[in-house]
């Protein structure tokens, strides 16, 4: 069965550290790929997608994403976090043939401290 | 804000009952996708509505239904409601089309339910 992976459930920073969060898949056609963010109390927002083309994306609030094909990954990166980064965060896929279904990983819970 | 809303936001119902949560997609939109969000987990496809008709569905059993209106607003029904029904649940809403997968679901604050 097609499944999406996120290596850590909870992380923990201090402010201006840099965070990396880890997404895998397990499909090796076409894949469209996002990362949503759910802030304490709000909705479920989208930080960035990937569908085609470079597979460095940027996205909202200073966030970044690559896709890199060989590894079935796309990881989520910010050079600097700040204590309203903390949120859920969720990487997600479309798998080709899918009926343009979100596939969901499992959230990583990012907190940072001032 | 995403222009997705839904109704109610919370609701508390018992073992056996039947329930329906309502959707209003953004304008323009004409695709309506159902999330179950358990606590502490991510969202489960449920399944998704395309011009009215169901184009999808996921591993949940036949007393989730759903239906989309003309103009594309959505409700989800579960009959015989279960302990383990209690979570978020989510709508989505796009624009979709059936030739390809390159679009972008935006969500809508979600419907709570508890079930006693």
């Amino acid at each position: 069965a097609q499944s999406v992976s996120q290596h850590n459930h909870h992380v923990i920073l201090s402010e201006a550290a840099s965070l990396e969060l880890g997404c895998n898949y397990s499909y090796g056609g076409t894949v469209n790929l996002f990362w949503y963010v759910q802030y304490p109390g709000q909705h479920l927002q989208l930080l960035l997608k990937y569908f085609s083309g470079d597979p460095l994306v940027k996205g909202i609030k200073g966030f970044e994403a690559e896709f890199i094909k060989s590894k079935f990954s796309f990881n989520l990166r910010k050079p600097s976090v700040q204590w309203s980064d903390t949120a859920e965060y969720f990487c997600a896929v479309i798998f080709s043939g899918s009926a343009r279904q979100l596939t969901f990983g499992s959230g990583t819970q990012l907190t940072v401290l001032p | 804000e995403t222009g997705v809303t839904q109704s109610p936001t919370h609701l508390i119902k018992t073992r056996g009952q039947q329930v329906t949560l309502r959707c209003s997609s953004q304008s323009g939109h004409n695709t309506v996708s159902w999330y179950q969000q358990a606590l502490g987990q991510g969202p489960q496809f449920i399944f998704q509505y395309y011009r009215e008709e169901e184009n999808g569905r996921g591993n949940f059993p036949p007393r989730f239904s759903g239906l989309q209106f003309p103009n594309y607003s959505s409700e989800l029904n579960v009959n015989a409601l279960e302990l383990d029904d209690s979570a978020l649940y989510l709508c989505a809403s796009s624009l979709g089309n059936l030739a390809g997968e390159q679009e972008t679901q935006y969500f809508g604050p979600g419907t709570r339910l508890l079930v006693l």
